[in-house]
């Protein structure tokens, strides 16, 4: 079952502009992360926000979660070439196994020199 | 890729033979993960291990086995492999096992059924 799902599919921006992406899901969660993939690697996380967080910030990025609308945002500020890559959410939710995260199928961020 | 290593890193393989990826890992951690990525599906969790022998199913396990005989070796298998296998094979490995805990990935395997 797909928990988390990524908008917009696609974004791309020029250098120094912000970057926004939206998860939502469907059912009720423990916690949300974020991760990047860049092209032919495998995930780098970034940031995890508990269901008990509004907001969190690291560096440049700031997540936000929405328990009510079920849905998180991943807000990249001064963007940067560097950050092009694919950004997915990871959702556990409150009913499956301790270990378990359901990822969404990413947003492709392309950032223009 | 935190220690993580991966092999092959590419395969062709024609179906119904059966295959087999590893998943190394120098950081001793208990827990590893095998998923498989497709567009416009993200990544799925096909089978899971929380030591050494103990593995558990994932969501998409249909067609894999997996052995764990060593902490730092993770294996799996396609022991007949199809079509709607070809895909690219992440292993993860985390500390705790946790939901919280993050997920350290291997640089993956992309695998080609013909």
């Amino acid at each position: 079952s797909q928990q988390g799902e990524e908008d917009p599919q696609a974004l791309s921006i020029q250098e120094g502009e912000n970057a926004t992406m939206n998860c939502s899901y469907k059912t009720s969660i423990n916690n949300l992360q974020w991760y990047r993939q860049n092209s032919g690697r495998g995930l780098v996380h970034l940031i995890l926000i508990r269901s008990n967080e509004r907001e969190k910030h690291s560096g440049r990025l700031r997540v936000t979660l929405d328990t009510s609308k079920k849905s998180s945002s991943l807000l990249i500020t001064a963007s940067r070439a560097a950050d092009t890559a694919s950004y997915f959410c990871a959702t556990a939710g409150v009913m499956d196994s301790s270990y378990k995260l359901i990822f969404g199928s990413g947003t492709r961020l392309l950032v223009r020199p | 890729d935190a220690g993580i290593t991966q092999s092959p890193r590419h395969k062709v393989t024609e179906t119904g033979t059966p295959v087999t990826l590893r998943c190394h890992q120098t950081e001793n951690h208990r827990y590893m993960y095998w998923y498989r990525q497709d567009p416009g599906h993200g990544l799925r969790l096909i089978h899971y291990s929380y030591g050494v022998k103990d593995t558990d199913k994932g969501e998409v396990s249909d067609g894999y086995s997996v052995s764990r005989s060593k902490t730092e070796d993770f294996l799996l298998t396609l022991e007949s492999a199809t079509s709607s296998q070809t895909s690219v094979y992440f292993c993860a490995i985390s500390v705790t096992g946790h939901s919280t805990d993050t997920q350290y990935f291997g640089p993956g395997t992309r695998l080609t059924v013909l």
